[in-house]
């Protein structure tokens, strides 16, 4: 069973500091990666998604990598700011050997906060 | 486009009572997903729909009932509902596997259900 693992649980960090979040997951037969942001009692937002054969994906100041045979992605954001505070999960998605369908696998996310 | 929509955006029901979840996308996206989410769990799958007629059973279906009588709505119910069903709900959708445009699950914003 896939099981993703996401270090830290929790980030504080400093305005304009660069960091990185990580996210590992023990089987490497995925379909792709996704990486969500979500507020406080809010749904999920998609920032980057990267299929199993792409090694990193970039919007903005945000740049996912992916590492299929190690079993590891790191999202970095660049120049962080106050606005980024939020829980960021990392889900990967593989093929359900039943129905054909694909489902989601989720981390239990980072809590990232950044001080002004 | 209004994205996935979810009602009701919060629900209190008492032991034994029943009710149903609605979701709605108007992406044209085949497949359809429920999450639940909880603390310290993370998000985990109860059942998800390839089409529409069509729903398979996910990590956690227990308690739960689904259908997808049409391609833009998906309907979660609870038959009887238990305290263990408190948690926030979060519908998804996404492309079939069969299009280049698959791989991104896009979320609703969630119904917050307390069962007393």
């Amino acid at each position: 069973k896939q099981e993703v693992t996401q270090i830290p649980a929790a980030l504080s960090v400093p305005e304009g500091e660069n960091l990185v979040l990580n996210c590992s997951f023990t089987d490497s037969a995925i379909y792709n990666l996704q990486w969500f942001r979500q507020d406080p009692g809010k749904g999920l937002t998609s920032l980057l998604l990267i299929q199993s054969s792409q090694r990193e994906q970039t919007s903005g100041r945000l740049n996912a990598s992916l590492d299929k045979s190690s079993g590891r992605s790191t999202l970095y954001i660049a120049a962080s700011q106050p606005g980024d505070s939020a829980t960021y999960l990392c889900a990967v998605k593989e093929k359900d050997s039943g129905a054909g369908s694909y489902q989601l696998t989720f981390g239990k996310g980072t809590k990232l906060s950044v001080i002004p | 486009n209004a994205g996935v929509t979810q009602t009701p955006k919060f629900r209190v029901l008492k032991t034994g009572q029943s009710m149903t979840l609605l979701c709605a996308q108007d992406m044209n996206h085949e497949y359809m997903y429920w999450y639940r989410q909880d603390p310290g769990m993370g998000l985990r799958l109860i059942h998800y729909s390839v089409g529409e007629g069509t729903t398979a059973k996910g990590e956690v279906p227990d308690g739960y009932n689904v259908s997808r009588l049409k391609k833009q709505n998906f309907l979660l119910g609870l038959e009887s509902a238990a305290p263990s069903q408190t948690s926030v709900y979060f519908c998804a959708s996404s492309y079939s596997v069969l299009k280049p445009q698959s791989g991104e699950q896009f979320f609703g914003p969630g119904t917050r259900l307390t069962v007393l």
